[in-house]
């Protein structure tokens, strides 16, 4: 059972909300991964980390921004909800080369919902 | 053109069928590749890793062909249980072990 959870698993919320979705995994690895889908549709990357301190954007543009301050931390943020951003958010971990299989190990999801 | 590209599903099959999946890369600095499982509405979670020699696990059999930048997956024996969306992913080294994930192939299995 993979060590990695996110917080919370659904949140309903007003347009204009600042949001703060929580990712933590408890496995040391260095990368983390945001990923966004939508129902029935492809996984698109939105943020990743190498590792502390190191924080970029991904493929698919997107309005929330994310921080790295600890190894085992790494929150999404949304400053101002829109209806928009409504989607699953999916953050995933995996370790460097050096540290093992580099599989990447995901956390429930955060299904949102701006209203 | 994708990165990662997979065959566009879905697959409707009947138990006991045989059925592929072909993943085609275009990265060819890709180093680690495998094959993930997504169930409706649930976190993607591994199915196996492929390596270059292929490898199986049961009724799964994975195959690399780095020359081609090609992935596959068969599966034998579909149960009704094997019916999800698999994912094609690849790790990018040289950008950073950055995961690139296909867009999926939905499978269906039908008694």
């Amino acid at each position: 059972e993979a060590d990695i959870y996110q917080t919370p698993r659904y949140l309903v919320i007003g347009t204009g909300k600042k949001i703060t979705l929580e990712c933590s995994q408890t496995m040391g690895h260095d990368k983390m991964y945001w990923y966004q889908q939508d129902p029935g549709m492809e996984l698109h990357l939105i943020h990743y980390s190498y590792g502390v301190n190191s924080t970029e954007k991904g493929d698919l543009s997107s309005e929330s921004t994310v921080s790295r301050i600890r190894t085992e931390h790494f929150p999404l943020t949304l400053e101002s909800a829109r209806p928009s951003h409504t989607s699953q958010y999916l953050c995933a971990s995996s370790p460097n080369p050096g540290q093992g299989n580099t599989e990447a190990f995901f956390g429930q999801g955060t299904r949102l919902t701006v209203v | 053109r994708k990165e990662v590209e997979q065959d566009p599903g879905p697959f409707n099959v009947p138990e006991g069928a045989t059925v592929a999946f072909n993943c085609t890369y275009s990265n060819s600095a890709s180093q680690s590749f495998f094959w993930y499982r997504q169930d409706c509405r649930k976190e993607p979670k591994l199915l196996m890793s492929v390596y270059s020699s292929g490898n199986e696990d049961g009724r799964f059999t994975a195959q690399l062909n780095r020359a081609s930048q090609y992935i596959s997956l068969l599966i034998r024996d579909s149960k009704l249980s094997d019916s999800a969306t698999y994912l094609c992913v690849v790790n990018l080294y040289n950008q950073g072990g950055k995961l690139i994930f296909g867009q999926g192939t939905e499978l269906s299995v039908k008694p």
